[in-house]
């Protein structure tokens, strides 16, 4: 099973700063990996899916790198909004088993 | 607009089965996609569950497969989830979410189910 370790835990920045977040995977994953944003009490959203494609909608702010076991997702300069956990998942092509990081919350500084 | 529903009975008893069903809107099922279900323990991470083609195809996690059944009713545009042998270790948000590809793009807004006597 592939296991995805994201870092840091938890992220103390200001609005206006940027986030730097990472998510690796134990194995190689090529490109499928996504990152999805959640706020409390809400479903996670989609940010970004294979690796850097925004989602519909997703500020450009938001971009997401990497490939195989290395990945990142950028939020060039936070804004209020942008406060919350962020969460990578991965699926892998066979056997078709998807599994999601354990997050990291950005939290307001 | 696609736009996914959850309902489920909100209170299970040990050892019974866990059943939850989203309802969807705006596709039609037998259109095509992969339809996944995830739960979220209160103040923890996300779990996948499993996830079913529009065919019937099933995938489930390893960690609960010997307990879990997704099912497709296209006719209501509904699919289904039951987890068998609950415990309070089963206490979650229960998601169900549409994968195009490898993501999961639209997302029900979750129900909580607690397995309590």
């Amino acid at each position: 099973e592939i296991v995805l370790t994201q870092s840091p835990a938890t992220l103390s920045l200001s609005p206006g700063e940027r986030a730097t977040l990472s998510c690796r995977a134990s194995q190689s994953i090529s490109n499928y990996l996504a990152w999805y944003q959640q706020k409390p009490g809400q479903a996670p959203r989609l940010l970004i899916y294979d690796a850097s494609n925004r989602a519909t909608g997703i500020p450009a702010r938001f971009s997401g790198s990497g490939s195989g076991t290395d990945f990142t997702l950028t939020i060039s300069s936070l804004e209020p909004e942008d406060f919350a956990v962020y969460y990578c998942q991965q699926r892998s092509n066979w056997p078709p088993v998807l599994t999601f990081g354990g997050g990291t919350k950005v939290e307001i500084k | 607009q696609v736009q996914l529903q959850e309902s489920g009975p909100g209170l299970v008893k040990p050892s019974e089965t866990l059943s939850v069903t989203c309802t969807v809107s705006g596709y039609s099922i037998s259109s095509g996609n992969y339809w996944g279900w995830m739960r979220q323990p209160p103040g923890k991470g996300l779990e996948w569950i499993g996830s079913i083609y529009h065919s019937g195809s099933t995938y489930y996690n390893p960690s609960l497969k010997s307990r879990v059944t997704i099912s497709v009713d296209t006719s209501r545009n509904q699919f289904s989830l039951k987890l068998s042998s609950v415990t309070a270790a089963d206490t979650a948000i229960y998601y169900c979410a549409s994968r195009p590809g490898a993501a999961f793009d639209y997302w029900g807004q979750g129900t909580l189910v607690t397995v309590s006597s």
